[in-house]
């Protein structure tokens, strides 16, 4: 029968915009996230992280917000680029090295 | 600064089969923890080791087992390997909290 996915909520942007990609998470006492990139046939790649005693971090063209009220992070990424097409993950850690992963957002960048 | 390094890269193996996956972490890092990847189940952690030592387990069954050297590698074993155990599976090495991906192995179980 028909393998049943994973739904990935996608986002198109045009080349030069800047993208929004917001994630929930789980657990109201984890207190350290992280963002990956991850393309087709590769492992994640590390693009950010942030600690709960911080709301904002601010990288090489993306931005990382925490809102610990509502549980929620956001990675911003300025001025997209095609290069930028991925799958986007937020991760929560939960234990030593244990994280939890979202379900990613796919990244389209139209050119 | 090497990566993380994963052998081999892909592998086919038959239902029953065992494999045996390795992964070289970056240098310095003495924490290595797996993760199986699929298209249903997306990113699911396995365990962590840390000095040798298993410091935290997933929701996997036993026939997933784990272990790491003094070198800090780890290798994981999957015995009696059933269709759905195919997937991409992610070793990250760490040190203080920051998580480095490498490239997976591909499984497929045929």
């Amino acid at each position: 029968g028909e393998s049943v996915g994973l739904h990935l909520p996608t986002l198109s942007v045009q080349e030069g915009d800047n993208s929004i990609i917001n994630c929930a998470y789980s657990n109201s006492a984890s207190d350290y996230f992280i963002w990956y990139k991850q393309e087709s046939g590769k492992g994640p790649q590390f693009i950010i992280d942030i600690r709960s005693n911080m709301d904002k971090r601010q990288g090489q063209r993306v931005t990382v917000l925490l809102n610990k009220t509502v549980k929620h992070l956001s990675l911003q990424i300025a001025a997209t680029q095609p290069g930028d097409s991925a799958v986007y993950f937020c991760a929560e850690n939960i234990a030593g090295n244990q994280f939890y992963f979202g379900t990613g957002t796919s990244l389209t960048v139209i050119p | 600064k090497a990566g993380v390094t994963q052998t081999p890269r892909y592998l086919i193996k038959t239902r029953g089969q065992q494999v045996t996956l390795s992964c070289s972490p970056i240098s310095g890092h003495r924490s290595v923890s797996w993760y199986q990847q699929t298209p249903g189940q997306g990113l699911q952690f396995l365990f962590e080791y840390f000095s040798e030592t298993q410091r935290n387990k997933g929701n996997f069954p036993g026939r997933f087992s784990g272990r790491q050297f003094s070198n800090s590698r780890s290798e994981m074993n999957v015995s009696t390997l059933e269709l759905g155990d195919s997937a991409l599976y992610l070793c990250a090495s760490s040190y203080h909290n920051e998580q480095f991906f490498g490239p997976g192995t591909r499984l497929t179980v045929l």
